[in-house]
């Protein structure tokens, strides 16, 4: 069963950091590009940050560009993303998506999702 | 980058069709055919039903189709379902080398 798993969500101070994981099986991990996307609850998505397979390219939206970081380990088929100065807008369920094609084009696998809640 | 633009909710009553808008700029969903559209059931995770502007993934009804003119994109479902029930989402890929989404419609199953 093609599947991807998320952790790392959790309760977090604000201007701190938390860094979540999200695990791949039953493809190919090291040939697609992987994204992640947030979801405030209730609220609509929002792309967060791509990386394509070999880790040559990567994008982030303007919210998270200088204090997110997207990274994988295709060896260990996980997509990372560390989160640091973290704010209260932050506080969204994270989902981490698996690219149809491009990285660009459309996802089609979906984690489950985990919360991250930034809060003092 | 600002969001897409659909209507806040659709209403339909069973085998009927509905039809979700998705309007965008000449800088996303004008300039590239890079439109998809995702179904969010309550407390799930979003699910691809239609890619590059009219595509269905494996496995989604015949009964989703997508199609663009110009900025706007639209999701149509015929023979309304009452599964069919859930958030609506569209996507594009923009000029900016990023992705947005829509603000997302909710589909009430009369």
């Amino acid at each position: 069963e093609v599947q991807l798993v998320e952790s790392g969500g959790g309760l977090v101070k604000p201007g701190g950091s938390l860094t979540l994981s999200c695990v791949g099986s039953g493809f190919t991990f090291n040939t697609f590009s992987m994204n992640w996307v947030r979801q405030v609850p209730g609220k609509g998505l929002e792309w967060v940050s791509s990386i394509s397979s070999s880790s040559s390219y990567i994008y982030y939206a303007d919210s998270a560009k200088g204090r997110f970081t997207i990274s994988r380990d295709n060896a260990k088929k996980s997509l990372y993303l560390q989160m640091n100065s973290l704010r209260a807008e932050d506080t969204a369920v994270y989902y981490c998506a698996r690219s149809v094609k491009a990285w660009y084009e459309a996802f089609d696998i979906w984690g489950q999702g985990t919360m991250v809640t930034v809060s003092s | 980058q600002s969001a897409l633009t659909q209507p806040a909710s659709v209403s339909g009553s069973p085998g009927q069709s509905i039809t979700i808008s998705c309007t965008g700029t000449s800088s996303d969903i004008g300039g590239y055919n890079y439109v998809s559209w995702y179904q969010q059931h309550a407390g799930k995770a979003p699910k691809l039903m239609i890619y590059e502007v009219n595509n269905r993934p494996s496995g989604v009804s015949t009964r989703f189709s997508g199609s663009k003119s110009g900025n706007t994109a639209s999701l149509t479902i015929s023979g309304l379902q009452v599964e069919d029930e859930a958030d609506y989402y569209c996507s594009s890929y923009t000029s900016s080398t990023t992705v947005v989404f829509g603000g997302g419609t909710k589909l009430t199953v009369l």
